[in-house]
């Protein structure tokens, strides 16, 4: 069976810029999770989409958005970027509602600003 | 405002010890905590707990939760040279919040 999947595995972008990254989640997981994880900051929870539907927002600003598609596969936006979004940025999937239950963990997409 | 603290940040021992880590947590509307270990990149999941005092078990590795303490503990026994990873744990509130992690190093 197939894992979660990131991509692109690498970005480079420079500051103003906007990125786009995108998640496909395990097959019948309707959760998909976004987390950053920058050098030395652990990781920070940015959204959870669930059925197409926005759950919960981690403390970024508005420039940070996403969307969940039909599918469940998931895209995340970031607008305007700035040097200190350079960071691992984590997609995770799993089954069920209103749970962080054995999240599934895709392998990243590394994205440096620059 | 949600926190979650890792001790020791980081930990050198010897193939063969018994290593315990802490999380202590201060969270409202307090769901479960899940402990994750994290190589090169993705983390895995390890355990998730949501009741007091009911040990996981997982081959060498175990965690329980003290909800009075607010507060879990990770042992790992016969340590092996694949067991250096962050540990992470992560606390389910309102919002899932993460702590920064322990970093784990075992030497052969």
């Amino acid at each position: 069976e197939a894992g979660v999947t990131q991509s692109p595995t690498h970005l480079i972008k420079t500051r103003g810029q906007q990125v786009t990254l995108r998640c496909s989640p395990i097959s019948g997981h309707t959760s998909v999770y976004w987390y950053q994880q920058a050098l030395g900051l652990g990781l920070q929870f940015l959204l959870w989409y669930d059925e197409g539907e926005e759950r919960n927002r981690g403390n970024f600003p508005p420039r940070f958005s996403g969307r969940q598609f039909p599918n469940y596969s998931s895209e995340l936006n970031v607008n305007a970027l700035e040097l200190e979004d350079s960071a691992l940025y984590l997609c995770a999937s799993s089954f069920g509602h209103y749970t962080y239950n054995e999240q599934f963990f895709g392998p990243g997409t590394r994205l440096t600003v620059l | 405002e949600d926190k979650v603290v890792q001790s020791p940040l980081s930990l050198v021992v010897h193939e063969g010890d018994t290593v315990t880590l802490n999380c202590s947590y201060e969270v409202t509307n307090f769901r479960s905590l899940l402990w994750y270990k994290q190589e090169k990149k993705a983390p895995t999941f390890l355990f998730m707990l949501t009741s007091s005092g009911i040990e996981k078990k997982s081959g060498r590795l175990s965690s329980i939760l003290d909800k009075k303490e607010l507060s879990s503990i990770l042992n790992i026994t016969a340590t092996q040279t694949g067991d250096s990873a962050i540990y992470l744990c992560a606390v389910d509130g309102n919002k899932l919040v993460f702590g920064a992690g322990t970093i784990l190093r075992v030497k052969s």
